[in-house]
């Protein structure tokens, strides 16, 4: 079993939508959780970082955590043909010296 | 906010050949420092984690070697690239202060031919 697995998709959402990208993670101990953005070609750029249990919102995105079911999800409302791109979770822990990431769930936003 | 360079940005080297790609960060002392490789359509793999100044954590047996001369200058280096280097290399930076986020440089793109 991975420690953070992602459906590699790709999720398909039409414009204005809500998408809805989820990751679970092993290691029942992790504190710490991120999402990153990447565009083809580019590095990733952090977008929501979350480390209590609940929602947090910001602008379009809003991150949920639920460490009990140990998974962590991020939704985009509104979607925007812009936001097509692979979204990377990560998490943390004690004793972790880095982050472990996911392999990403591309997402197809279409006009 | 701390920013991260990455030199070069694109390279196409040789089999064989030798490797130095340069992450320097700026508006943060003492940070962690990170090699990550990510080969075309993969997720990233962690190649060198640094705590500090010649502190240097190797996390997969390579061809690679990583040093740290400056606090804020973090060096990858190879004597002699395989074709499965080829890949985009990344450098990643922790600010102590800063709950773990992690913030990437713009990353290296290696052809290795």
């Amino acid at each position: 079993q991975k420690e953070v697995e992602q459906n590699s998709g790709p999720l398909s959402v039409p414009e204005g939508a809500i998408a809805s990208l989820n990751c679970t993670y092993s290691d029942r101990v992790s504190q710490s959780f991120f999402w990153y953005r990447q565009y083809s070609g580019k590095s990733p750029e952090l977008i929501m970082s979350i480390y209590s249990n609940g929602d947090k919102e910001d602008g379009r995105f809003t991150a949920q955590l639920n460490k009990a079911s140990q998974y962590v999800s991020l939704l985009i409302r509104d979607s925007q043909p812009s936001d097509s791109a692979t979204y990377l979770c990560a998490v943390n822990g004690p004793g972790r010296r880095a982050l472990t990431f996911g392999s990403g769930t591309r997402l197809q936003v279409q006009p | 906010s701390q920013t991260i360079h990455q030199w070069p940005a694109t390279l196409v080297q040789p089999v064989g050949s030798p490797l130095s790609l340069e992450c320097t960060v700026e508006g943060t002392s003492n940070p962690n420092l990170y090699w990550y490789r990510q080969a075309a359509g993969r997720g990233l793999q962690l190649l060198f984690y640094s705590v500090g100044i010649g502190q240097i954590s190797s996390e997969v047996p390579q061809n690679l070697s990583a040093s740290r001369p400056q606090d804020r200058q973090f060096i990858l280096s190879s004597k002699k690239l395989l074709l499965s280097d080829s890949g985009f290399y990344l450098c990643a930076c922790v600010k102590m202060d800063s709950k773990e986020t992690q913030y990437f440089g713009p990353g290296t793109r290696l052809l290795v031919l």
